[in-house]
């Protein structure tokens, strides 16, 4: 199995507060994705990573920053957590762009 | 954006019977993905195919590229196939996934 690593796995959180979920990987990949997943909808892009440094935005980007200062990893911030964050988040790695992509086990964020 | 539609949306099958997944896209891509996701949330690539047909045990994976559609079969389906199936495009770096096949496979 690919190398990556999420934390937290869970958190509990009320509005307002800033969080930061973290992405691991020990293979060196490339790109690194942040993706939430609710019910009813597929998996959605909300940033992506091409590098150190090299960052852009995915499909429902509004409310999350994102940053990549070494290539191993890629963190997600929400800097005012709102309820409608509330989501199951996965970070995704690829060596190449077009490759499968490998993910990592969730993160499960709960905002009350 | 490309619209990735999958069918049916829930699927329940006796064990042993052969299964049939289905997704279309609504974009020309550069490759087409399938992906299992087993309660408890881990998510699996099966399978990434830009033309033609592949096959990995007991899963075979089809796409036609004219008709932008592809399909998933599970032959002698297993209780331990019971997973959602998710079907995602691709153009470039990014995927655009469907919103899954939910699979139980009763014994």
């Amino acid at each position: 199995d690919a190398g990556i690593t999420q934390s937290p796995r869970h958190k509990v959180t009320e509005t307002g507060t800033p969080v930061t979920l973290r992405c691991h990987q020990t293979e060196n990949h490339r790109y690194m994705y942040w993706y939430r997943q609710d019910p009813g909808h597929g998996l959605r892009l909300i940033h992506y990573s091409y590098g150190v440094k090299d960052t852009d935005k995915g499909e429902v980007s509004d409310g999350y920053s994102v940053s990549r200062s070494k290539t191993e990893d890629f963190l997600l911030t929400l800097e005012s957590a709102t309820s409608s964050q509330t989501s199951v988040y996965f970070c995704a790695i690829s060596d190449v762009g077009n490759q499968p992509q490998h993910f990592g086990d969730g993160t499960r964020l709960s905002i009350l | 954006k490309n619209e990735v539609e999958q069918s049916p949306q829930n699927l329940t099958a006796q064990e042993g019977e052969f299964i049939t997944i289905n997704c279309s896209y609504s974009v020309g891509i550069s490759a087409l993905h399938w992906l299992q996701q087993h309660p408890g949330g881990g998510i699996v690539s099966l399978f990434m195919l830009s033309s033609g047909k592949k096959k990995h045990g007991r899963l075979i994976a089809t796409i036609n590229i004219q008709e932008k559609h592809s399909s998933l079969h599970i032959t002698a389906s297993h209780p331990r196939d019971s997973a959602v199936y998710i079907c995602a495009a691709s153009s470039g770096y990014a995927l655009n996934f469907g919103k899954g096949t939910s699979l139980l496979v009763t014994p």
